[in-house]
């Protein structure tokens, strides 16, 4: 199995900052990489496909890049919404894993 | 628009088993595919499997074979997730998922818990 390591596991920010999460897999998955946010008590939502095409409806705040083993979600100018876990999934190969999660904190 | 509505929360006992169901609409059901992804209390997302419709072909976790089974029924947009031998660990909110052949998840479904206790 391929696996997906995030880091960090959890970060604080700022409103208006610029935060960036990383996404490591353990062997080269091309850009098939995808990634969702989720709130509390909620489903998640996906954000990011193919490491970073926009999903429908998604703000531009949202950014992704990589390909390889070595990937980046970046959102701008945090807003009081955007606090929450962000998760990253390979599609490459079964099983299609997530990463352990980030979860982004208001400072 | 895309809606998956899944079936209502379960409390199952040990070594029973469980099935919930996922009713797709606002699009092509055999066009896409179906995950199941699960999350235990305060933990992340686990990918359970994932059917293509059109196919009838099911692909699952290898923790999962033997135990979960994924059918769809093209006559009535409906995903079904079963998974036997129930245990306390297996206590999550189970979620269903839309994708495409060669695209992850667009859309998901609201979730349901399945509560494991004697």
């Amino acid at each position: 199995d391929i696996q997906m390591t995030q880091s960090p596991s959890s970060l604080s920010a700022s409103v208006g900052d610029r935060v960036t999460i990383t996404c490591r897999a353990s062997q080269g998955i091309s850009n098939y990489l995808a990634w969702f946010q989720q709130k509390p008590g909620k489903a998640p939502k996906s954000l990011i496909y193919a490491a970073s095409s926009l999903q429908s409806g998604v703000p531009s705040k949202f950014s992704g890049s990589g390909s390889g083993t070595d990937f980046t979600l970046t959102i701008s100018s945090l807003q009081p919404e955007d606090f929450a876990t962000y998760y990253c999934q390979q599609y490459n190969s079964y099983p299609h894993t997530f990463g352990q999660g980030t979860k982004l904190e208001i400072k | 628009q895309v809606q998956l509505v899944q079936s209502g929360a379960e409390v199952k006992k040990p070594g029973s088993s469980v099935k919930v169901s996922c009713k797709a609409s606002g699009g092509t059901f055999s066009s896409y595919t179906i995950s199941w992804v699960r999350q235990a209390p305060g933990q992340g997302l686990e990918w359970m499997g994932r059917i293509i419709p059109i196919l009838g072909i099911a692909n699952y976790a290898q923790k999962f074979q033997g135990r979960v089974t994924i059918t769809a029924d093209k006559s009535t947009s409906t995903a079904y997730m079963e998974l036997s031998s129930l245990r306390s660990e297996d206590t999550a909110v189970y979620y269903c998922a839309r994708g495409q052949v060669n695209r992850p998840i667009d859309y998901w479904g609201q979730g349901t818990l399945v509560t494991v206790s004697s």
